[in-house]
């Protein structure tokens, strides 16, 4: 199966709310992690990545959280808005692999008004 | 400055023939990838490139080739196509294999009929 895993394969959130996207990861080699967006019939976009060495990184209106000890990674989004409405993908990268993100399943995101 | 260009954006297939999706980017970056998305699923990567002359297999190779004559250019090949290989495909480019941000191209939907 599948290294990277979603919890929740869709969630729907008011506009205005925060919305948190749940990611589980099995290799304990995995040194690095993104979040991907993924816009209807577009291609994925970076939101943020986080390195094994942090537990914590935020952007704009984004936080990533990492646990290392359950493999775990969220992101979170603040003040969602209906531009946030897309799939959103974790990945990672297993140290010393070259080229290889592993890809969860996504997560659906859909932004009520 | 155009980033990552995909073409076709659709194509339809019969199964055994054979055809070439391009893929080609202006930012000077090394590293190019392949990946395929089927329905509801994560990205998979098929085959990537660490700089012109250099490829190497991903997770699904079978059934693809590439080749790495410039920089700039990464091709797929697909000689018999196959139902299984229907598909939404991306290429992406990074400037760093440990950074890992990739910049992914809008995609070309393939259905082998």
């Amino acid at each position: 199966g599948e290294s990277v895993g979603l919890h929740l394969p869709t969630l729907s959130v008011q506009e205005g709310d925060n919305s948190i996207i749940n990611c589980a990861y099995s290799n304990s080699a995995s040194d690095y992690f993104i979040w991907y967006k993924q816009e209807s019939g577009k291609g994925p976009q970076f939101i943020i990545d986080i390195r094994s060495n942090m537990d914590k990184r935020q952007g704009q209106r984004v936080t990533v959280l990492l646990n290392k000890t359950v493999k775990h990674l969220s992101l979170q989004i603040a003040a969602t808005q209906p531009g946030d409405s897309a799939v959103y993908f974790c990945a990672e990268n297993i140290r010393g692999s070259q080229g290889n993100l592993i890809f969860g399943k996504g997560t659906k995101l859909s932004v009520k008004p | 400055n155009a980033g990552v260009t995909q073409t076709p954006k659709f194509r339809i297939l019969k199964i055994g023939q054979s055809m070439t999706l391009q893929c080609t980017q202006d930012m000077n970056h090394n590293y190019m990838y392949w990946y395929r998305q089927d329905p509801g699923m994560g990205l998979k990567l098929i085959y990537y490139s660490v700089g012109a002359g250099i490829t190497d297999k991903g997770e699904v190779p079978n059934g693809y080739n590439v080749s790495r004559s410039t920089t700039e250019d990464f091709p797929l090949r697909l000689e018999l196509a196959a139902p299984s290989q229907t598909s939404v495909y991306f290429c992406a480019s990074s400037y760093s294999v440990k950074l890992e941000k990739l910049f992914f191209g809008s995609g070309t939907q393939l259905s082998v009929l």
